[in-house]
């Protein structure tokens, strides 16, 4: 019973290079989301996805891609990274159209960049 | 700007006391108030959620006080003991639908200590 899976678990990148973070679970759901979390700002929503082959962008998208090519997984894609985007990053994933909206987090990608 | 605001941003009770912690909303569209718990280094774990048609959700010590009218919401925490010592996040979401919508909102979070 893996639930969500997210690596890697820390990364230092140099501004300008480019990552990209994995997210994999194992429920079969069909929703999954990408969280960014700063002190005093809470969880903010980046990127979502309803199913595979579709998604959408959230509050912060700017400097980020995404894609859904299956249901499992939901690759996060820094593109140049900046100072700015240093954060701790969590995938999250849900059921979808059910009584139970609840995500269920991964443990989180501290990503610091110099 | 923040679509939930969550209030206070830390608190510190005593061991039995009864901490509170409020959220507004403005979205008349959030159909879906869920509370997370966050202990250091891990992800936000679901702890309970409320939707708008009951007015208060109990699960355990942890009841869910709704206010539709007022668009609030509170957390309370029954008999604090300092394993509940964690960061509390309430959240909104609208009305999931296959095509649109899987935007859950997240608001600042509450830094909750149970001193023994």
């Amino acid at each position: 019973n893996a639930g969500v899976t997210q690596t890697p678990k820390f990364q230092v990148l140099k501004t300008g290079q480019s990552m990209t973070l994995q997210c994999a679970q194992d429920m079969n759901h069909e929703y999954m989301s990408w969280y960014r979390q700063d002190p005093g700002m809470g969880l903010r929503l980046i990127h979502y996805s309803v199913g595979a082959g579709i998604t959408d962008q959230g509050e912060v998208p700017n400097g980020y891609n995404v894609s859904r090519s299956t249901t499992e997984d939901f690759p996060l894609r820094l593109l140049s990274a900046a100072p700015s985007q240093t954060s701790v990053y969590f995938c999250a994933s849900s059921k979808g159209i059910s009584e139970d909206y609840g995500y269920t987090f991964g443990s989180g990608t501290r990503l610091t960049v110099v | 700007q923040q679509q939930v605001k969550q209030s206070p941003q830390s608190l510190i009770v005593q061991k039995g006391g009864i901490p509170i912690i409020n959220c507004a909303y403005e979205n008349t569209a959030f159909d879906y108030f869920p509370w997370y718990q966050q202990f250091p280094g891990k992800g936000p774990a679901l702890l309970i959620a409320i939707r708008p048609d009951v007015s208060e959700k109990k699960e355990g010590r942890f009841t869910i006080s709704f206010n539709k009218s007022a668009k609030q919401f509170s957390l309370h925490i029954m008999d604090s003991q300092p394993g509940d010592s964690a960061t509390y996040f309430c959240a909104a979401s609208p009305k999931q639908d296959k095509y649109n919508n899987n935007d859950m909102r997240f608001g600042a979070g509450t830094r909750l200590t149970v001193k023994p």
